[in-house]
């Protein structure tokens, strides 16, 4: 089955500095790629994801890169602030089960100091 | 109307009791699923329902009982839980069951048991 690893599990930045966090996934028929940011005592909430057939997606200060062939995707934030301070989790969806489940990472703890 | 209603928001129960944790959506979706998630952990399924019929159960032990009365309701009947069964119990939707539909999680609720 679909196997996710995310990458690094905490990371600290300067308010302003850029994040990038980095998810790899198995399954090549995986065609689903959200990221979702989860603040303490709160509910996983989208924000944003990227579909397969796009190689890159931008929302603001948020963006999300796929690369296909090396079975990787980043979410990437810039000028972060103190209420980007969250875990962020990637996931991916296998298609061939055509069950919706998401396979999620194991979660990067981030924290924006100001 | 884009959430996801689950109640109670916090429950603490003993391991003779039981119980029901309840979720309510009305954006007309069609899959429902339950979500289980400990501290610094990612959600981790637990069941689907598509189109109010059960399509995955991922091994869950019988004294977790899921129900889908309607197309907007989803029902987790609890019976003789462990303390380890304590954790935020998570409700998400999605318009359906294929793979690349966003799905949308209630605020959980987190379950104590004593």
């Amino acid at each position: 089955g679909e196997n996710v690893e995310q990458h690094p599990s905490t990371l600290s930045v300067q308010e302003g500095d850029s994040a990038v966090i980095k998810c790899t996934y198995s399954d090549s028929a995986s065609n689903y790629f959200p990221w979702y940011k989860q603040e303490l005592g709160k509910r996983p909430q989208l924000i944003i994801d990227i579909r397969s057939n796009v190689g890159e997606k931008k929302d603001q200060r948020i963006a999300v890169t796929l690369n296909k062939t090396a079975k990787h995707f980043s979410l990437h934030i810039t000028e972060t602030q103190p209420e980007d301070s969250a875990v962020y989790f990637c996931a991916a969806t296998n298609p061939p089960s055509n069950t919706g489940k998401l396979i999620f990472g194991q979660g990067t703890t981030l924290q924006v100091k100001p | 109307d884009t959430e996801v209603t689950q109640t109670p928001k916090h429950l603490v129960m003993g391991m003779t009791n039981k119980k029901s944790l309840k979720c309510e959506q009305h954006m007309g979706h069609r899959a429902m699923y339950w979500y289980k998630q400990k501290a610094k952990k990612p959600p981790e399924l637990m069941f689907v329902y598509s189109y109010e019929k059960l399509s995955i159960n991922e091994s869950v032990p019988s004294r977790f009982s899921p129900e889908c009365p309607n197309s907007s309701l989803l029902n987790l009947h609890l019976h003789a839980l462990q303390p380890e069964d304590s954790a935020l119990y998570l409700c998400a939707s999605s318009q359906d069951n294929r793979a690349n539909t966003e799905a949308f999680f209630g605020q959980g609720t987190r379950l104590t048991v004593v």
